[in-house]
């Protein structure tokens, strides 16, 4: 069974930062594209970043460009993304998913860790 | 990256089929065969329901199907129980390794 836990999340002022963790079993992690999405307080779904399987390569969105940063420990069936710079409207459900933007689909969702950025 | 076009809302009866729309540009929904749909109940995580246009995974209901025409993607649930009640998201690749959604329909089964 594919499971991803998220953690890492929680209250942090504007300009902090805030590293955010997807621990990730039931499947090979090493061969697998992953992503992160997020969700706003009672808003729609938004695409944050995506990584390459070896983790070689990484995508953002414009919205996080320059400020998130994406990466993947393979040995330890690892996701992470270090944000910097953080402001109100990054506050968000953040979602892990198992999945690229394109030939592979958003398959599995973590239940999602929550960023509150406020002072 | 701007979001697709979704309809707020969508409601039928139990037993009824609904259509939710999905509308983007040639530059996304047009563009590729990479559009795929979400369940989300209250409180939950997203589910994928349909993946590169029609396909549905394993486990999802074939009462659950999608299609396209140019700019426009479609999700039809026929058949409509209580449990399918959620919001719905569409998404697509929107080239140069860009993914947007859509902004989410609230179906209400009656």
């Amino acid at each position: 069974e594919v499971q991803l836990l998220e953690s890492g999340g929680g209250l942090v002022q504007p300009g902090g930062s805030l590293r955010l963790s997807c621990a990730a079993s039931g499947f090979t992690f090493s061969s697998s594209s992953m992503t992160w999405g997020r969700q706003a307080p009672g808003k729609g779904l938004e695409w944050v970043s995506s990584i390459s399987d070896t983790g070689g390569t990484t995508y953002y969105a414009d919205s996080v460009r320059g400020r998130f940063t994406l990466s993947r420990d393979n040995s330890k069936n690892t996701l992470y993304l270090q944000m910097n710079s953080l402001r109100a409207d990054d506050t968000a459900v953040y979602y892990c998913v198992k999945g690229g933007v394109s030939t592979t689909p958003l398959a599995y969702w973590g239940q999602g860790s929550l960023v509150t950025v406020s002072s | 990256q701007s979001a697709l076009t979704q309809p707020p809302s969508a409601s039928g009866s139990p037993g009824q089929s609904v259509t939710i729309s999905c509308t983007g540009t040639s530059s996304d929904v047009g563009g590729y065969n990479y559009v795929s749909w979400f369940q989300q109940h209250p409180g939950k995580a997203p589910k994928l329901m349909i993946y590169g246009v029609t396909n549905r995974p394993s486990g999802v209901p074939d009462r659950f199907s999608g299609s396209k025409s140019g700019n426009t993607a479609s999700l039809t649930v026929s058949g409509l129980q209580a449990e399918d009640e959620a919001d719905y998201y569409c998404s697509s690749y929107a080239g140069r390794s860009n993914l947007v959604f859509g902004g989410g329909t609230k179906l209400t089964v009656l």
